[in-house]
């Protein structure tokens, strides 16, 4: 059963910082990954999606790795914003992409 | 494109009360996905629709639950006989497979959230 997790559970970090989170899978044989961004009492915003057979993703000011076979990705946000303050989870599919399987996430504080 | 919705936002009902809600996808999405979120967690998967067909049903979908896409547009999904422990965020997500693409990007509504007291 693929099982994910992510470190740190929560982060607080000055304003202009850039910061790593981390997610970690157990089922190395994923068909995508991708993280979302989820602001207090809302649903998810999809913000990188990785292919399987690509090794990472960039839009603005995010980046995302995966390293497949150790079962891990990495979301890097540069120059962090306030507006950055949101819960970010990382999900993996397996078997062609049917289901999510989603990570706790990470609790992201930019303090101005 | 007005984005996935869903309908009610927020339920309040007492304990052995049935509830339904409701989720509209995005018009030319074929794929309709359930998730239920607990305080803290990342959402977890119930079922899936692809057009009409329920083709996936995760053990956590009791036979209290239960969910239906008739026309391959909106769903509901119903709870019957609501405990306390149903307490959560349910959220509805779609997203478009066709021809040679597998990969998806699935876009998820505001959510659902109940209180069963």
């Amino acid at each position: 059963k693929q099982e994910v997790t992510q470190i740190p559970a929560a982060l607080s970090v000055p304003e202009g910082e850039n910061l790593v989170l981390n997610c970690s899978f157990t089922d190395s044989a994923i068909y995508n990954l991708q993280w979302f961004r989820q602001d207090p009492g809302k649903g998810l915003t999809s913000l990188l999606l990785i292919q399987s057979s690509q090794r990472e993703q960039t839009s603005g000011r995010l980046n995302a790795s995966l390293d497949k076979s150790s079962g891990r990705s990495t979301l890097y946000i540069a120059a962090s914003q306030p507006g950055d303050s949101a819960t970010y989870l990382c999900a993996v599919t397996n078997n062609y992409g049917q289901n999510f399987v989603f990570g706790p996430g990470t609790r992201l504080s930019v303090l101005p | 494109d007005t984005g996935v919705s869903q309908d009610p936002r927020h339920k309040i009902t007492k304990r052995g009360q049935n509830v339904t809600f409701r989720c509209d996808p995005i018009s030319e999405h074929n794929r309709l996905y359930w998730y239920r979120q607990t305080l803290g967690q990342g959402p977890e998967f119930l079922t899936y629709f692809q057009n009409e067909a329920q083709l996936e049903k995760s053990r956590l979908l009791s036979d209290r639950f239960s969910a239906e896409r008739p026309k391959g547009s909106f769903s509901t999904l119903e709870i019957q006989r609501t405990e306390q422990g149903d307490s959560a965020m349910y959220l509805c997500a779609s997203s478009f497979v066709g021809g040679r693409l597998v990969q998806e990007t699935q876009y998820f509504g505001p959510g659902t959230r109940l209180l069963v007291l």
